[in-house]
């Protein structure tokens, strides 16, 4: 089994700050990585696929980069309803998710 | 408006059965692999199985948590997938979300608004 780790775990921000939230795999994922958003009391939300696609309706605020083992989600500047739980998921084999970045209000 | 909507959770007994109901709109049910993923109180996410379409024989997969216990079926002609759970343990209580795997870039996009499952004496 592929393991997702992520770090920081919360991460403290204020609004117009860049958030940086880090995912790492056990093993190569090659491109196979996801990042999904959660708010209280919400399904997740596709926000990347691929490493570093945008799913629709995304903000261009939200950016992914990295492939292998290491990867990146950065959101150039916080606007208030980006304050949420963050998920990486591989589906390199089978379906794993990382245990989550919380990004709250400093 | 492409949308997924869950139903079926309450309170089971362990030990006992609930089967989970997955009504999807929107979209081409038939031609897209559905998935179900839970997730516990304050925890992370968790993969609990999928299923593929008639194209790909339906065929089934399942978490190693879950296999032998939980079947994943559907019926297309109703825009529906289920989740049959059996045996249910208190470690399965989460809230059980469906979700499509997209065409095209196969990530789980969208997902539904989630049916709590209890299982405790």
């Amino acid at each position: 089994e592929i393991v997702l780790t992520q770090s920081p775990a919360t991460l403290s921000l204020s609004p117009g700050e860049r958030a940086t939230l880090s995912c790492r795999a056990s093993q190569s994922v090659s491109s196979y990585l996801a990042w999904y958003q959660q708010k209280p009391g919400q399904a997740p939300r596709l926000l990347i696929y691929d490493a570093s696609n945008r799913a629709t309706g995304i903000p261009a605020r939200f950016s992914g980069s990295g492939s292998g083992t290491d990867f990146t989600l950065t959101i150039s500047s916080l606007e208030p309803e980006d304050f949420a739980v963050y998920y990486c998921q591989q589906r390199s084999n089978w379906f794993t998710f990382g245990p989550g970045t919380k990004v709250d209000i400093k | 408006e492409v949308q997924l909507v869950e139903s079926g959770g309450g309170l089971v007994q362990p030990g006992g059965s609930l089967k989970l109901s997955c009504a999807a709109s929107g979209f081409t049910f038939s031609g897209s692999a559905m998935h179900w993923v839970r997730q516990a109180s304050g925890k992370g996410l968790e993969w609990v199985g999928r299923i593929r379409s008639k194209a790909n024989s339906y065929a089934t997969a399942y978490a190693a948590s879950v296999k032998g216990r939980f079947t994943i079926s559907r019926d297309d002609s109703k825009n529906t997938a289920y989740l049959q759970m059996n045996s249910l343990k208190t470690e399965d209580t989460a809230v059980y979300y469906c979700t499509r795997q997209y065409p095209g870039h196969n990530w789980f996009d969208p997902w539904g608004q989630g049916t709590l499952v209890t299982v405790s004496s």
